[in-house]
């Protein structure tokens, strides 16, 4: 089955500075790669998302970035402020419900 | 749209109860939803997936007896904890694909339990 790894778990930024969380997968099959944003006790949300037929995808300050060949994908903070500390998780699909998840990155932004 | 609800938020029970948690569709049909259970500071670990008048498909190392899942509806699905023990505790939460363009999760608010 599918397998992600998220890196790194911890990550800690300077109010204005860029965050990177990177994330690789093992089924070449994968076609479908979301991000999510968890805050402390709340639900995860998904924040961006990509396709396996697209490299980038970008919505303002947030950037996701996917590597067919190498079987990686990236997400990428620019301007980071303090709301979005948070647990991001990455997640890739092989098939319509059938999603796995990485295992987090704490982000944190200090002011 | 694609709006899940989960009831309750949080319970406290004893050992050796049982919990029921409810997991809703509010404005779509799902067929599946999935049921997961993070600990402190870990990520989501899928438990089982709940399919609409069907069993369930539990991943490996889940007791199916433990933890019973119901999906009687095209908009609930329910979640047993059967004679919860400390080691149970956890929040959960449900999620599902409401079957749109993408193939993108929603999830429900979670459940955090305890267990004294």
């Amino acid at each position: 089955g599918e397998n992600v790894e998220q890196h790194p778990s911890t990550l800690s930024v300077q109010e204005g500075d860029s965050a990177v969380i990177k994330c690789t997968y093992s089924d070449s099959a994968s076609n479908y790669f979301p991000w999510y944003k968890q805050e402390l006790g709340k639900r995860p949300q998904l924040i961006i998302d990509i396709r396996s037929n697209v490299g980038e995808k970008k919505d303002q300050r947030i950037a996701v970035t996917l590597n067919k060949t190498a079987k990686h994908f990236s997400l990428h903070i620019t301007e980071t402020q303090p709301e979005d500390s948070a647990v991001y998780f990455c997640a890739a699909s092989v098939a319509r419900n059938d999603m796995r998840f990485g295992a987090g990155t704490r982000l944190t932004v200090k002011p | 749209g694609a709006v899940v609800s989960q009831h309750p938020s949080w319970v406290i029970c004893k050992s050796g109860t049982s919990v029921k948690i409810e997991c809703r569709s509010l404005d779509f049909q799902a067929t599946t939803m999935f049921w997961y259970r993070q600990f402190p500071k870990q990520s989501l670990m899928l438990m089982a997936t709940s399919n609409e008048g069907s069993k369930a498909t539990y991943e490996q190392g889940v007791e199916k007896d433990k933890f019973l899942i119901n999906h009687a509806s095209l908009t609930l699905s329910t979640l047993t904890v059967t004679s919860a023990h400390p080691e149970d505790s956890s929040f959960y939460i449900c999620s599902s694909d409401p079957g749109l363009a993408t193939d993108t999760q929603y999830f429900g608010p979670g459940t955090r339990l305890t267990v004294l």
